[in-house]
């Protein structure tokens, strides 16, 4: 257990609507990344909130959006679904931005877009 | 941009060792995590090099030369439950943003 808690769990939506993904961090990080991982490949960095503010972003499109509140838990957002978005999305927290630290990863959320 | 190779699969047998390699390309490299995941679960911590050299944590070591941008990961005294993917991750704090980079994973089948 990482204490890095992400809900839902698994969610099937339809392509064209939108879905909000939740990630409560581990107590005393500041830092939550949210990463995108297809069936066989590596986590694919989608981006990172450093104290509610966004501080590194891979290569997602807009629609691909999100929220860090005060309480350091964060949303991950996505618009406009489409059928490729169907991935395993992993949320993970760390103590502080940059550094010699390691990210605890949640459970993740399975989504599948019909 | 980024990039991080690694090979997709590799085989070893219960009791032996692997040593499993990883090559990158970045711009503002900050570290090099290695990480275990189990099929359907998350990743798992397993090391952090950012100096060169080798760091030994039980059975498992990871090595990194930053000159030839190349690390390895090494298992000892392999068991069953070793087998799983292994993710070569780097950081990158270029132009300032702050983010981890994952490779494809490397998936390790462990034979008795």
């Amino acid at each position: 257990e990482t204490g890095v808690t992400q809900s839902p769990t698994h969610l099937i939506k339809t392509r064209g609507q939108q879905v909000t993904l939740r990630c409560s961090s581990q107590s005393g990080h500041n830092t939550v990344s949210w990463y995108q991982q297809a069936l066989g490949q590596g986590p694919q960095f989608i981006f990172q909130y450093y104290r509610e503010e966004e501080n590194g972003r891979g290569n997602f499109p807009p629609r691909f959006s999100g929220l860090q509140f005060p309480n350091y838990s964060s949303e991950l957002n996505v618009n406009a679904l489409e059928l490729d978005d169907s991935a395993l999305y992993l949320c993970a927290s760390s103590p502080w931005r940059g550094g010699h630290t390691e990210a605890f990863f949640g459970q993740g959320t399975r989504l599948t877009v019909v | 941009g980024q990039n991080i190779d690694q090979p997709t699969e590799m085989t070893a047998t219960e009791g032996a060792i692997v040593q499993i390699n990883c090559t990158y390309q970045t711009s503002g490299f900050n570290g090099l995590f290695w990480y275990q995941q189990h099929a359907g679960e998350a990743p798992t911590f397993l090391s952090y090099n950012v100096l060169d050299g080798l760091e030994e944590k039980g059975r498992f070591s990871s090595f990194l030369s930053r000159s030839k941008g190349y690390s390895y990961l090494l298992l000892k005294e392999l068991q069953m439950k070793d087998s799983a993917s292994y993710l070569c991750a780097v950081r990158d704090n270029e132009n300032r943003d702050d983010k981890i980079i994952f490779g494809k994973g490397t998936r390790l089948h462990i034979l008795p």
